[in-house]
């Protein structure tokens, strides 16, 4: 079982550059969560959808877009790279706002 | 002030201690809580949910404290495969997400 799958695993970028993580979830969950982790803080949501076609802003969005234009997919995209967002970004989906989130194993991002 | 607060710890027991954390929440509006546990560098998975009444899953307890607003978890009989750090995770009524503590941290050493 998939579950859901991050790729990729690792990228190094150099400051300005722009690319896009996949998440890809088997389980069809409505609710797919993108977050970033950075040392001694918590989980971040950066954005989040409630179903296909469906974005919205979470605590830290600024520099990031989502979309979800299929319902097993949710791509998150650095327009032009900082410094700042060098972290570690997690995928997440939930049947619904109150559930469990399953997540994926995590993309290893640095920005030099 | 934070929405969900955790005592960084760490924690370091010994094998077969029992060991016990707490976590604090601001909304006392919030209705889902959870335990997730996340090993260095990997994702986070989840440990239990929090009921009202309280819960039990094997050599882990988890506690709800409405009037105090908070949530602990105690692991009996400690394993060396329990070092990790815990997050505890509350739900926000208003929006349609989780919000996560920092975690706690355990080790348990031999």
């Amino acid at each position: 079982n998939a579950g859901v799958t991050q790729t990729p695993k690792f990228r190094v970028l150099k400051t300005g550059q722009s690319m896009t993580l996949l998440c890809a979830q088997d389980m069809n969950h409505e609710y797919m969560y993108w977050y970033r982790q950075d040392p001694g803080m918590g989980l971040r949501l950066i954005h989040y959808s409630v179903g296909e076609g469906t974005t919205a802003k979470g605590e830290v969005p600024d520099g990031y877009n989502v979309s979800r234009l299929k319902k097993q997919n949710f791509l998150l995209g650095l327009e032009s790279a900082a410094p700042s967002q060098t972290s570690v970004y997690f995928c997440a989906s939930s049947t619904g706002p109150n559930q469990p989130q399953h997540f994926g194993d995590g993309t290893r991002l640095s920005i030099l | 002030r934070k929405e969900v607060e955790q005592d960084p710890g760490p924690f370091n027991v010994p094998e077969g201690a029992t060991v016990a954390f707490n976590c604090t929440y601001s909304n006392s509006a919030s209705q889902s809580f959870f335990w997730y546990r996340q090993d260095c560098r990997k994702e986070p998975k989840l440990l239990m949910s929090v009921y009202s009444s309280g819960n039990e899953d094997g050599r882990f307890t988890a506690q709800l404290n409405r009037a105090s607003q908070y949530i602990s978890l105690l692991i009996r009989d400690s394993k060396l495969s329990d070092s990790a750090t815990y997050l505890c995770v509350v739900n926000t009524l208003n929006d349609y997400k989780l919000s996560f503590g920092a975690g706690t941290t355990v080790t348990v050493r031999a």
